[in-house]
């Protein structure tokens, strides 16, 4: 089916230690794996995203991980730092390229 | 910057009546998106649309209708609000299968009393 599912739901860290956020999914049609970044009261942002031909994507302190084989992805943060603490999603892209489907989200807080 | 604007912030509504959520971008993107957003639920799909007129439900559309009129401006309609649609929508929309970023509204925040 289109579920994405999230694991976990919360995570409390030390500033400086790092999280690590898994999704997994049932299809094979979908490409597209994106994770979004939502601050308190504020729209979700898109902070990384990952294709089905890529296994692993860095930018500075956030990294992806994908298994297409074993479906599903990770997002990484290294070195955290209390402006990462956030609700993030994870999300699926279908193969027609136009439905998007989201994780149930994991509230992040980094303690200083 | 892409930008889309959804008509209201907070609205409060009393069961019974008629909705209507706007939702409106401005970079000629040919899919829109409604979600809700419920605490530990994420975001659900409510409805989608990938061109003008054209539309196709997503996982939640009973109780929900849209419209799409215009390329940019995507509206989500509560036939008649009941308590359980309380909750926050967000509007979404991205450029095509190719540029597949998706760009979020700032959400409404729907209380039916």
């Amino acid at each position: 089916g289109e579920n994405v599912e999230q694991h976990p739901s919360t995570l409390s860290v030390q500033e400086g230690d790092s999280a690590v956020i898994k999704c997994t999914y049932s299809d094979s049609a979908s490409n597209y794996f994106p994770w979004y970044k939502q601050e308190l009261g504020k729209r979700p942002q898109l902070i990384i995203d990952i294709r089905s031909n890529v296994g692993e994507k860095k930018d500075q302190r956030i990294a992806v991980t994908l298994n297409k084989t074993a479906k599903h992805f990770s997002l990484h943060i290294t070195e955290t730092q209390p402006e990462d603490s956030a609700v993030y999603f994870c999300a699926k892209l279908t193969i027609t390229g136009n439905q998007f489907y989201f994780g149930t989200g994991t509230s992040l807080t980094v303690i200083p | 910057d892409v930008k889309v604007t959804q008509s209201s912030r907070y609205l409060v509504k009393r069961t019974g009546e008629k909705v209507f959520l706007e939702c409106v971008q401005d970079m000629d993107h040919e899919n829109m998106f409604w979600y809700r957003q419920d605490p530990g639920l994420g975001l659900r799909l409510i409805y989608f649309s990938y061109d003008v007129k054209m539309k196709e439900k997503g996982d939640i559309p009973e109780g929900y209708s849209v419209s799409r009129e215009k390329k940019e401006r995507f509206s989500l309609i509560l036939e008649s609000a009941s308590t359980n649609q309380t909750s926050m929508y967000l509007c979404a929309s991205s450029r095509d299968r190719e540029h597949t970023e998706a760009f979020f509204g700032q959400g409404t925040r729907l209380t039916v009393v």
